[in-house]
């Protein structure tokens, strides 16, 4: 069966840090992948989307980016953070033209 | 398209009544869509789908209604539990089959 990996599950970070985010998944090939961004009390903002080893599309302007080094691996990042970017992150999978699942999200708090 | 900048609406139902969340899509073009259920500090769940040659789909408890004309969707829920209390998201996937945007959400409170 198919499943989906994302760490930390929590992580507070400095103004101007870098971010490196994780999401695997297992048990399929070749997946649409996902990254989202969830603030408080609010719906899901789709950041980027990969649809193969090395293309990212990108749907925000802002200071993350994506990349996808192997098959069933998504890294979201930052060179510098903002406290804008503070939110619940979200990486999910999806088959081609079929629903997708969510990783347990990563809370990340930028102080 | 997202409305990820709005306050969640908000829908509160009595134990036992049938709770009904609408949405709204933008994309004609989108031929899939999908129900999701989120409850607090964890990722969203998948409840129903329904593809756009289908105006109605019912599993256990819920019912997805589609239509295209005006663009809405709707989860009906029978006999609402408290379990149910959660937060309730529609997602579109586009033609391609590639993006996958989700709609507002509504937060659902079901009252004992």
């Amino acid at each position: 069966s198919q499943t989906i990996h994302q760490w930390p599950a929590t992580l507070v970070q400095p103004v101007g840090s870098p971010l490196s985010l994780e999401c695997t998944v297992e048990g399929t090939s070749n997946p649409n992948l996902y990254w989202y961004r969830q603030a408080a009390g609010r719906g899901l903002q789709l950041l980027f989307y990969s649809v193969g080893i090395g293309q990212i599309s990108s749907e925000v302007p802002q200071n993350l980016s994506a990349s996808r080094p192997q098959d069933r691996q998504f890294i979201l990042s930052s060179k510098k953070l903002l406290l804008s970017d503070s939110g619940f992150y979200l990486c999910a999978w999806a088959d081609r033209g079929r629903k997708a699942f969510f990783g347990q999200g990563t809370r990340l708090t930028v102080v | 398209g997202e409305s990820v900048g709005l306050h969640l609406p908000t829908l509160s139902v009595q134990e036992g009544d049938n709770s009904i969340i609408n949405c709204a899509y933008s994309n004609s073009a989108s031929d899939y869509f999908i129900w999701y259920k989120q409850e607090s500090g964890k990722g969203p769940q998948f409840i129903i789908d329904i593809r756009s040659n289908m105006d109605k789909r019912q599993g256990q408890r819920v019912t997805v209604l589609l239509n295209k004309t005006v663009k809405h969707l709707s989860l009906q829920i029978a006999a609402t539990q408290p379990g149910d209390s959660a937060v309730y998201f529609c997602a579109e996937r586009g033609g391609d089959n590639n993006d996958m945007r989700f709609g507002a959400g509504t937060r659902l409170t079901v009252k004992p």
